[in-house]
């Protein structure tokens, strides 16, 4: 089966633009989980839903950062008035729910000019 | 002190040779620990996930955990040049809200033909 896929790949933005992610996640797994990875780091947890709610969002950086997944399958990461140290790579992963495996998408790569 | 902390490497060992990666957390709430691989450019793939104190055993590749000493290694058996990658320490809690995996920074492997 198809596994977790992100879009798009790579986005380039000027510095005040926004910016929208997509994840779909592996079909019928109910947990979802955005993570931002630095150069030589680590993933770092963002936010985190469980079908349509978003139960965690303690590791969104700043009130410019929104995520939604508002049917419980495919979730965006919006992020307004981007930085440039909002440049990284940001991670979808999927599970079948609560402590389980999670499975990473392909990540998509931002840069902020 | 980070949560999960791992040697940045970088590891290098002959083909053929054992690998041996380590990992330590400081959250004595962590029950699920998991071990991701990380090729450059590369979202991480996992590659083992280990509940309960003792070996696990998967082809190549043995993780152990020893949650009174708040440790997980992996080690690769026969490594061969295509394990050459970053390895991606990760723990998640078991109860409550918090389904997150928090990471290490990774040890960078090289194994050398």
């Amino acid at each position: 089966g198809a596994g977790v896929s992100q879009s798009p790949r790579y986005k380039v933005a000027k510095r005040g633009q926004d910016v929208a992610l997509r994840c779909d996640p592996i079909s019928g797994h109910v947990s979802l989980f955005w993570y931002q990875q630095a150069l030589g780091q680590g993933p770092e947890f963002l936010t985190y839903f469980q079908n349509e709610a978003q139960l965690d969002k303690s590791g969104l950086p700043s009130d410019r950062f929104f995520a939604e997944r508002p049917e419980g399958s495919v979730s965006t990461l919006k992020i307004q008035r981007t930085q440039q140290e909002d440049s990284a790579v940001y991670l979808c992963a999927s599970s079948w729910g609560g402590p389980n495996e999670q499975f990473f998408g392909p990540g998509t790569r931002l840069t902020v000019l | 002190q980070k949560e999960v902390e791992q040697n940045s490497g970088p590891l290098s060992v002959p083909e053929g040779a054992i690998a041996s990666l380590n990992c330590t957390y400081s959250d004595r709430g962590s029950q699920s620990f998991f071990w991701y691989r990380q090729y450059s450019g590369k979202s991480p793939e996992l590659i083992m996930s280990i509940y309960s104190n003792g070996d696990k055993e998967d082809g190549r590749f043995t993780a152990q955990l020893n949650k009174a000493s708040q440790y997980v290694s992996l080690l690769i058996r026969d490594s061969q040049p295509s394990d050459s990658a970053t390895y991606l320490c990760a723990v998640t809690r078991a109860s409550g809200s918090a389904r997150q995996l928090t990471f290490g920074s990774g040890t960078q492997l090289t194994v050398l033909p």
